[in-house]
């Protein structure tokens, strides 16, 4: 049982290139979240979503995009990087929306 | 604003000693409460949780005490191990919803 799977673990973009940070899970959770780890900001959520085909915005959703065309994946796009997108990203699944979720090892993005 | 804040950044306990990490929110939508471990390189894992009508829960030696008019809980770990040196996030979410607020974490240290 692999759980939460992200890829890359490490990714150094230059300013204004485009990526996406993969996101896989095999527990056939409803909820699956993005969020960003900043030095002295805990963990801000930027996408999540309530099931397939429904997504909707967190707390820092700019700069951002998501979808969710199957139960399992949940890829999180960077449309023009930027530096203040330098950041540790997780993500997380879970059965319900109390909370109690599973995270990914997370992706470190570095963009110069 | 900071929803749920964590104003001790670290905390050093002798090993076999309690250790008491605090946190405040300012929600009073929040109605379930989280706590996470996580250590270096790796994800947040889930620790313990209670619900808003509850005062108290305990696993182990992990237990949660929510104080609703203050705003406050904790999270008391005894006795204290090596191992549970760790960074800890508190998190709150609305029932229902999955988003997830964290704080900035706490740094705990176990000295043997």
């Amino acid at each position: 049982n692999a759980g939460v799977t992200q890829t890359p673990k490490f990714q150094v973009l230059k300013t204004g290139q485009s990526m996406t940070l993969q996101c896989a899970q095999d527990m056939n959770h409803e909820y699956m979240s993005w969020y960003r780890q900043d030095p002295g900001m805990g963990l801000r959520l930027i996408h999540y979503s309530v099931g397939a085909g429904i997504t909707d915005q967190g707390e820092v959703p700019n700069g951002y995009n998501v979808s969710r065309s199957t139960t399992e994946d949940f890829p999180l796009r960077l449309l023009s990087a930027a530096p203040s997108q330098t950041s540790v990203y997780f993500c997380a699944s879970s059965y319900t929306g109390t909370g109690e979720a599973f995270f990914g090892q997370g992706t470190r993005l570095t963009v110069v | 604003d900071q929803q749920v804040k964590q104003n001790s950044p670290s905390l050093s306990v002798q090993e076999g000693r309690i250790s008491i990490l605090n946190c405040d929110y300012t929600n009073s939508m929040f109605d379930y409460f989280l706590w996470y471990k996580k250590y270096p390189a790796e994800g947040p894992t889930f620790l313990i949780s209670i619900s808003s009508i509850k005062d108290k829960n305990e696993d182990g030696r992990f237990t949660v005490f929510l104080n609703k008019s203050a705003k406050h809980l904790s999270l008391h770990i005894v006795p204290s191990q090596p191992g549970d040196s760790a960074v800890y996030f508190c998190a709150a979410s609305a029932l229902g919803a999955q988003k997830l607020v964290f704080g900035q974490g706490t740094r705990l240290t176990i000295n043997p």
